[in-house]
């Protein structure tokens, strides 16, 4: 099945304390992305990447860094977590370039939900 | 400053009614226009989508339409059933592309059987 898996679905953290998220797509997509959701601010985009060893900087990405070492991962390290990173958090994935109707579809994780104490 | 601006926050809808979700937008650069889905514990997921080159795109009872001069686009469910009770965003971005897209703040829809 086509998809995009993340891990951990839930972590409760503590102040300081190193985590990264996994990202895996199985679709052999070049473009990947992080966002973050939260209640009433929408979805916000932290990182992305059009293809390996080549990322940017969306529109929040303080306090988050990522690589893409292969094409099929992109995990989000958040180095020293601070309780306003708590949230929920999607990884997305797509391929490059424009189809005859629009851009390719992006297809979302299921989200992991952080909890930063 | 929010580029994209959705409304309501929330709606509530009898089932057979018609949803109609609102977007207003800044950036005259913005050239695509997706609709998300998202039901709970769910990754978002593309509903339908508009170029600026038309005003209106139906897909079954999802319909997208466009003023451009108004800079507003709006999503219209027609026959609404208590299964498409989710979280609505409208999203926007630049080169037709899924890149930078810049969301709304989501719509709650809930239709009542």
């Amino acid at each position: 099945e086509a998809q995009v898996t993340q891990n951990p679905r839930y972590l409760i953290t503590v102040t300081g304390k190193k985590l990264t998220v996994t990202c895996s797509q199985n679709m052999n997509h070049e473009y990947m992305s992080w966002y973050r959701q939260d209640p009433g601010l929408g979805l916000r985009q932290i990182y992305y990447s059009m293809n390996v060893e080549v990322t940017d900087k969306g529109d929040v990405p303080e306090g988050y860094k990522v690589s893409r070492k292969e094409k099929r991962n992109f995990p989000l390290i958040l180095e020293s977590p601070s309780p306003n990173q708590t949230s929920l958090y999607f990884c997305a994935s797509s391929l490059l370039g424009l189809t005859p109707s629009g851009a390719n579809v992006l297809t979302f994780g299921a989200g992991s939900r952080l909890t930063v104490l | 400053q929010q580029q994209v601006k959705q409304s309501p926050q929330s709606l509530i809808v009898q089932k057979g009614g018609i949803s109609i979700i609102n977007c207003a937008y800044e950036n005259t650069a913005f050239d695509y226009f997706p609709w998300y889905q998202q039901f709970p514990g769910k990754g978002p997921a593309l509903l339908i989508a508009i170029r600026p080159d038309v005003s209106e795109k139906k897909e079954g009872r999802f319909t997208i339409s466009f003023n451009k001069s108004a800079k507003q686009f709006s999503l219209h469910i027609m026959d609404s059933q208590p299964g498409d009770s989710a979280t609505y965003f409208c999203a926007a971005s630049i080169g037709g592309s899924n890149y930078k897209l810049t969301f709304g703040k989501g719509t709650l829809l809930t239709v009542n059987p």
